[in-house]
């Protein structure tokens, strides 16, 4: 239980072009989902947090209208790099939070793969 | 803001050996929780922690929160190679609020 999946596992991009990455909880239903970023040898760092049917909750310092985030469903979360730029080039990771328990599966988060995002 | 940092940031250590992180914090917590990543994956979850003392173990692995709020410590026992990889401490206030992790531990296990 507890599987989350990100898609594409990678990406490349030209400079300028937008990119979508999606988060899908496959086994369970997430009312909340988060979105990270993580640079090389570098910890997590927070982007937003996504809840379902409301607007996303922006970190300091991260721009909302560059990285549009909808989370239409229950299972599904989605990251959009607007006129991505080489500086956004990074590892993209999804989580989600399980709206309730169920056999191994608990309130915290569980993350997806990531996707690797390079723009040229 | 908070910042959780951890010790070492890097070791290598013999497959056999025990091994042993921490994890501390500028302000508390009432969760704690460990993760472990592997290159190019996303983290795992390992052991999650809910009280202050706590001792809980999952296979070889034992994580303590500590009583101050502040702090929480790993320790894998008996290391094998597929421990390999950057492990992750991660606190938070409990509920629904967020996560905030820490600056990671890598550790190499030499066969």
């Amino acid at each position: 239980g507890a599987v989350v999946s990100q898609h594409p596992s990678w990406v490349i991009c030209k400079s300028g072009t937008s990119v979508k990455i999606e988060c899908r909880s496959l086994d369970f239903q997430a009312t909340t989902m988060f979105w990270y970023r993580q640079f090389p040898k570098q910890s997590l760092m927070l982007m937003a947090t996504s809840n379902e049917g409301s607007k996303a909750t922006y970190e300091q310092g991260v721009e909302k209208d560059k990285f549009l985030i909808n989370h239409a469903s229950l299972t599904l979360s989605t990251l959009t790099v607007t006129s991505a730029h080489p500086e956004d080039s990074s590892f993209y990771i999804c989580s989600a939070r399980a709206t309730g328990t169920s056999g191994t599966i608990s309130y915290e988060q569980y993350f997806g793969p990531g996707t690797r995002l390079t723009v040229t | 803001g908070q910042q959780l940092n951890q010790s070492p940031q890097s070791m290598f250590i013999q497959e056999g050996e025990d091994v042993s992180m921490n994890c501390t914090s500028s302000s508390i917590f009432n969760t704690w929780l460990w993760y472990k990543q592997d290159p190019g994956e996303g983290p795992v979850l390992l052991i999650a922690l809910y009280k202050a003392g706590e001792l809980t173990s999952n296979g070889r692995l034992t994580a303590q929160f500590g009583i101050t709020r502040k702090d929480s410590f790993l320790n894998i026992s008996a290391s094998i190679p597929s421990d390999v990889g950057i492990y992750f401490c991660a606190g938070s206030l409990g509920g629904y609020q967020k996560v905030t992790f820490g600056t990671g531990t890598k550790l190499q296990v030499i066969p």
